[in-house]
């Protein structure tokens, strides 16, 4: 049962145009929603993370947008560049529950080309 | 400040035949999280552990263990290995078992012959 579901699964953006990854969830109990970039050969290193209580947040070009009653989250990248160029994982996690179990989606190839 | 490190970083094992993986966490950081990563596809939660004990686990056999020790580095073992194991297998390492902020290592790509 994959609980969080991702896309597109690529993506090829012109430099400066907007990116849009979208994803969506199953589990309500779910309560911290990060995206992850991964460059490869590397691990996911954490971009940017929302919770359930804001509707958007913004950190310099990167945006996540959150829609509790759709159980739906997409990142915006403004400004893309051929440095974002990279595979962003969205994810999903249930606090209080003594730990963070983070469920992945599967990922999106974003390729923003010159 | 070192991040997660991560030994080996390449294993080629046959089927049948156990591994240990290796992590070391970024400094400061108490808790280690394990995912497996199949090519392709999003990271799926292993274990974690905290204070020496395992403290959640995902839906994977017995036949992956883990332990942690008390430096806070923690070794993965998969013992019995099949084709599927196949596998990234990274570490994240966090301030508490109650964060989701995890920086991850860079992994341990393990290939089962």
């Amino acid at each position: 049962q994959q609980q969080v579901k991702q896309s597109p699964q690529s993506l090829i953006v012109q430099k400066g145009g907007i990116s849009i990854i979208n994803c969506a969830y199953e589990n309500t109990a779910f309560d911290y929603f990060p995206w992850y970039q991964q460059f490869p050969g590397k691990g996911p290193a954490l971009l940017i993370a929302i919770r359930p209580d804001v509707s958007e947040k913004k950190e310099g070009r990167f945006t996540i947008s959150f829609n509790k009653s759709a159980k739906q989250f997409s990142l915006h990248i403004m400004d893309s560049q051929p440095g974002d160029s990279a595979t962003y994982f969205c994810a999903a996690a249930r606090s209080g529950a003594g730990s963070y179990q983070l469920t992945f989606g599967k990922g999106t190839k974003l390729s923003v080309i010159p | 400040d070192a991040g997660v490190t991560q030994s080996p970083t390449h294993l080629i094992k046959t089927r049948g035949q156990q591994v240990t993986l290796r992590c070391s966490p970024k400094s400061g950081h108490d808790t280690v999280s394990w995912y497996q990563q199949a090519l392709g596809q999003g990271p799926q939660f292993i274990f974690q552990y905290y204070e020496e004990e395992e403290r959640q686990r995902g839906n994977f056999p017995d036949r992956f263990s883990g332990h942690q020790f008390p430096n806070y580095s923690s070794e993965l073992n998969v013992n019995a290995l099949l084709l599927g194991d196949s596998a990234l297998y990274l570490c994240a390492s966090s301030m508490g078992p109650n964060t989701g902020e995890l920086f991850f290592g860079e992994g341990s790509r393990l290939t089962v012959l």
